[in-house]
C-alpha cells in the first residue's frame, strides 16, 4: 500500500530564516505530488504540484519555492520566512491515472516568530 | 477569489441521526467533487468523491450529491458516529485534479 511521510512535524523558526521541509511516498511510483497551506481558520490552499522530477508548478506567487529531486520525494523552500509563512503545509499525492483523488501526508505546523 | 464555499462553519448533531453538511460553488467548469474529513492535527483523509456526470454517488454511511443546476454539493453521513467529528472539507476540480477548498464545516457528534 502507499503512504506519504512528513518532517518534521513541528517547527518553530525565527523571521528571516531557511525553510525546509520534506515529503516522501512510498509504495507508488510516479506520482503527482502537491504542497498545499492551511491557514488558520481557512480552506487548504494549493501552492505547488508536479508531474515528474524536475517538473514544478507554482499556484500562487509567494516567498516559496518547491522542488522534486526523485521521482517520490517533494520538497519546500523558502531563503527567508516572514511572518506569513506561519501556516500548516500538507503534502499530497495522487496517481496519474486519477489526479483527482488526493492523498495527504500528516503535515508540518509551522510557526515563525 | 473564494469559488467553493461552506457556508455554515460547524454542525452539532445526535449520534445515529443523518448529518447533512453543504458545499456551495460558483464555476460551472468544475468536473470533479470531493469530500474529505480531517482530524487536528493530521492530514486530510479521501472521503467520497463524484464527476460531474452523476448526481449521487453512494459509499456505505456516506452519500453525496451534486446539484449542477444550483451548482450546490452535499454530504449526507447515515448513522453518525462518534467517530465522524471531525472538519469536513469539500473540494472541486476544474482541471487535472487542482483542487480548490471550501473553508471547512466542524462536525460534533453528541451522545
Amino acid at each position: 500500500s502507499q503512504t506519504i511521510h512528513q518532517w518534521p512535524a513541528t517547527l518553530v523558526q525565527p523571521v528571516g530564516s531557511p525553510l525546509s521541509l520534506e515529503c516522501t511516498v512510498e509504495g507508488t511510483s510516479n506520482p503527482n505530488l502537491y504542497w498545499y497551506r492551511q491557514a488558520a481558520g481557512r480552506g487548504l490552499q494549493l501552492l505547488f504540484y508536479s508531474v515528474g522530477i524536475g517538473q514544478i508548478s507554482s499556484e500562487v506567487p509567494q516567498n516559496l519555492s518547491a522542488s522534486r529531486p526523485q521521482d517520490r520525494q517533494f520538497i519546500l523552500s523558502s531563503k527567508k520566512l516572514l511572518l506569513s509563512d506561519s501556516g500548516f503545509y500538507l503534502c499530497a499525492w495522487s496517481g496519474s491515472a486519477n489526479p483527482y483523488e488526493q492523498y495527504f501526508g500528516p503535515g508540518t505546523r509551522l510557526t515563525v516568530t | 477569489d473564494q469559488q467553493v464555499k461552506q457556508n455554515s462553519p460547524s454542525l452539532s448533531v445526535q449520534e445515529g441521526r443523518i448529518s447533512i453538511l453543504n458545499c456551495d460553488y460558483t464555476n460551472s467548469m468544475f468536473d470533479y467533487f470531493l469530500w474529505y474529513k480531517k482530524y487536528p492535527a493530521e492530514g486530510p483523509t479521501f472521503l467520497i468523491s463524484i464527476s460531474s456526470i452523476k448526481d449521487k454517488n453512494e459509499d456505505g454511511r456516506f452519500t453525496v450529491f451534486l446539484n449542477k443546476s444550483a451548482k450546490h454539493l452535499s454530504l449526507h453521513i447515515v448513522p453518525s458516529q462518534p467517530g465522524d467529528s471531525a472538519v469536513y472539507f469539500c473540494a472541486a476540480s476544474l482541471s487535472w485534479g487542482k483542487l480548490q477548498f471550501g473553508a471547512g464545516t466542524q462536525v460534533v457528534v453528541t451522545p
